[in-house]
Parts: structure tokens; C-alpha cells; sequence
């Protein structure tokens, strides 16, 4: 699976986007781009995918660059509950349960 | 659906004294997995299955053992606790066909 890179931490007011960055300059061609979160210790929960083209769903937005080597996560409009841990995973598609999971970004949603 | 689900929530061994940390699922998932967190860290796989009979290593297996006997079940073993050993343990699932893993609510445990 090909490494991912991310801030380790970032900040974002309360109703403001929130764009986390990830970098995946080793990215095969098979491989998709994984978005998870976590929030205080539960278990991660999944937000959204991608392989290449940009996409969205209720919670949030991916858009990968032409080149696939890097991603940015939006959340159109924080609130203080997506305070979490968000990891950006790359791997192939449902690749029998395994996910590595990096440091992941520390994103602090503040009033 | 219950969803994934692990007991116990919290546990404190003994170096040296085995358990087993149990997973369970509702959803008729294929897959399953289990991870541990150190504090500050991200999750690591253990072990994961891809069905009934079938698991692999991820990538710090050493000390732990599983099987898959039911589609339902994945229960995770430590053979002989270490210190090493205190973490979260995290159990997951998917769908074969699925975008998405499931986890649990997780385990807490400690070795003195």
C-alpha cells in the first residue's frame, strides 16, 4: 500500500470549511484513496472515498488532483462535533479488511 | 443490527496470563479485522479474516492468535500477556463488497 503524508495537526472555525490535505506521491493506479475519522478513542468511523474523480457525499467532499498524488478532504461547514483524528488511507479497492492507518491529522474545530 | 460489537470494555492482566478478547458482528460480513492504538497512535492491524476459515497476518501479529469458525466471530487471543500488550483493541468488518469498514467500540486493556 503507498504511504500517505498529512499535517499532523490544524485548526478551522466553527462553520468554516475545513480542507485536510494528504499527499500520496507512491500511488498506483489501482488504488483508491480512503478517508476515515476518529473522535476521542471511539473506533474510526469511514467518510468518504475516491479513485480519481472528485466526489461527495452527506458528509463531506474529496477532491484528488489530476496526477492522483495528493487529496484534499472538505468539510463544507465544521462544527465542533467533526473535532477528530482524520486519516487519509490509500489501498485497493475492499482489500480484505486490512487498513493501514497512519498519524493521521488532529483537526480541533474551535467556536 | 447490534453492529460490531466487543467485550470486554475494559480489562487488567497479570504479565504472563492469557485471555481472549471477543468480536462480534450481526451484519453477515466477510471480512474482519482486528487493530490496536498506543496512545498517540494510529491504529495497526493485528489479524484479519476474509471468511469462515480463513485468516492472515497484518502487521504486528506477534503475540496474538485468531480463528474464524463462524461467519459471526472473530475472536482475538493472547497467548501470554505482556506489558508491550496494553492498548485499545479495535475489531472491524466489511462487506466483500463494501466501501466501508465497521468498528467496534473497543477494548481497553492493561498489563502490569
Amino acid at each position: 500500500d503507498a504511504k500517505t503524508t498529512q499535517p499532523p495537526s490544524m485548526d478551522c472555525a466553527e462553520g468554516r470549511a475545513a480542507n485536510l490535505p494528504c499527499n500520496h506521491s507512491t500511488i498506483s493506479g489501482n488504488e483508491y484513496v480512503y478517508w476515515y475519522r476518529q473522535i476521542h478513542s471511539q473506533g474510526p468511523q469511514y467518510i468518504i472515498h475516491g479513485l480519481k474523480n472528485n466526489e461527495t457525499n452527506e458528509m463531506a467532499s474529496l477532491i484528488i488532483t489530476e496526477d492522483r498524488k495528493s487529496s484534499t478532504l472538505i468539510l463544507p461547514h465544521a462544527t465542533l462535533r467533526d473535532t477528530a483524528v482524520y486519516y487519509c488511507i490509500v489501498r485497493i479497492y475492499n482489500q480484505g479488511g486490512k487498513l493501514i492507518f497512519g498519524q493521521g491529522t488532529e483537526l480541533s474545530v474551535k467556536p | 443490527n447490534a453492529g460490531v460489537t466487543q467485550t470486554p470494555k475494559f480489562q487488567v492482566l497479570k504479565t504472563g496470563q492469557s485471555m481472549t478478547l471477543q468480536c462480534a458482528q450481526d451484519m453477515n460480513h466477510e471480512y474482519m479485522s482486528w487493530y490496536r492504538q498506543d496512545p498517540g497512535m494510529g491504529l495497526r492491524l493485528i489479524h484479519y479474516s476474509v471468511g469462515a476459515g480463513i485468516t492472515d497476518q497484518g502487521e504486528v501479529p506477534n503475540g496474538y492468535n485468531v480463528s474464524r469458525s463462524t461467519t459471526e466471530d472473530f475472536p482475538l487471543r493472547l497467548l501470554s500477556a505482556a506489558p508491550s500488550q496494553t492498548s485499545v483493541y479495535f475489531c472491524a468488518s466489511s462487506a466483500r463488497t463494501g466501501r466501508e469498514q465497521y468498528f467496534g467500540p473497543g477494548t481497553r486493556l492493561t498489563v502490569t
